[in-house]
């Protein structure tokens, strides 16, 4: 059973460039959850996807957005990046009917120059 | 607001000793809270998950309790071996379905 999975591990972009990450949930998961990771800080949430819906979202500006296909993977999408952007961006998956175990990927670093 | 703090931020410990890390959560309208294990660079493992109706959960050298009504759980890692060197956090699911992080214990254990 492959757990959750996120392409590409790596990615170096510069100031303005557009970024697209993606994530394949455990399977059997309906939910995918993305989480800003910050050096040295916990994990901050970015939004939530359930049913190809933005269900919940966090305080991250619209550059932010995301995607979630009817095979339950979804992409984030960043426009106009910052170099504040750079981080480790993680994608967790869940069953949206109960307040269950969120399980992660091995995340995506994004560096912006 | 739905504020999670973890103390120490970093501590070393020699091999063999018990390990005790500390969570404080605000709000106690928890659903569940969940310890996760992070070597550097790398994504999250789940160590345990406690539901907010249980007081502990434990696995193998790991135990973690919860006291909901003051905000605080506890992860206990008994014998400390090297490879148990990591960032421990910790994470308070609500109502609204997100994961509230804590900053992290970071932890050196010694040879």
């Amino acid at each position: 059973d492959a757990g959750v999975t996120q392409s590409p591990t790596h990615l170096i972009k510069t100031r303005g460039q557009q970024v697209t990450l993606r994530c394949s949930p455990k399977s059997g998961h309906d939910t995918v959850s993305w989480y800003q990771q910050a050096l040295g800080q916990g994990p901050q949430f970015i939004f939530q996807y359930y049913e190809e819906e933005e269900r919940q979202r966090g305080n991250f500006p619209d550059r932010f957005s995301g995607h979630q296909f009817p095979n339950y993977s979804s992409e984030l999408n960043v426009n106009a990046l910052l170099l504040g952007d750079s981080a480790l961006y993680l994608c967790a998956s869940s069953l949206r009917r109960a307040y269950n175990e969120q399980f992660f990927g091995p995340g995506t670093r994004l560096t912006v120059l | 607001k739905q504020e999670v703090t973890q103390i120490p931020a970093a501590l070393s410990v020699p091999e063999g000793e018990n390990l005790v890390l500390n969570c404080s959560f605000t709000d106690s309208a928890i659903y569940n809270l969940q310890w996760f294990r992070q070597d550097p660079g790398k994504g999250l493992t789940s160590l345990l998950l406690i539901q907010s109706s249980q007081r502990e959960q434990t696995s193998g050298r790991l135990n973690a309790s919860l006291d909901k009504s003051s905000g605080r759980s506890t992860l206990y890692i008994a014998a400390s071996q090297p490879g148990d060197s990591a960032t421990y956090l910790c994470a308070v699911l609500y109502g609204n379905n997100r994961l509230a992080f804590g900053k992290g214990n970071q932890v050196v254990v010694i040879p």
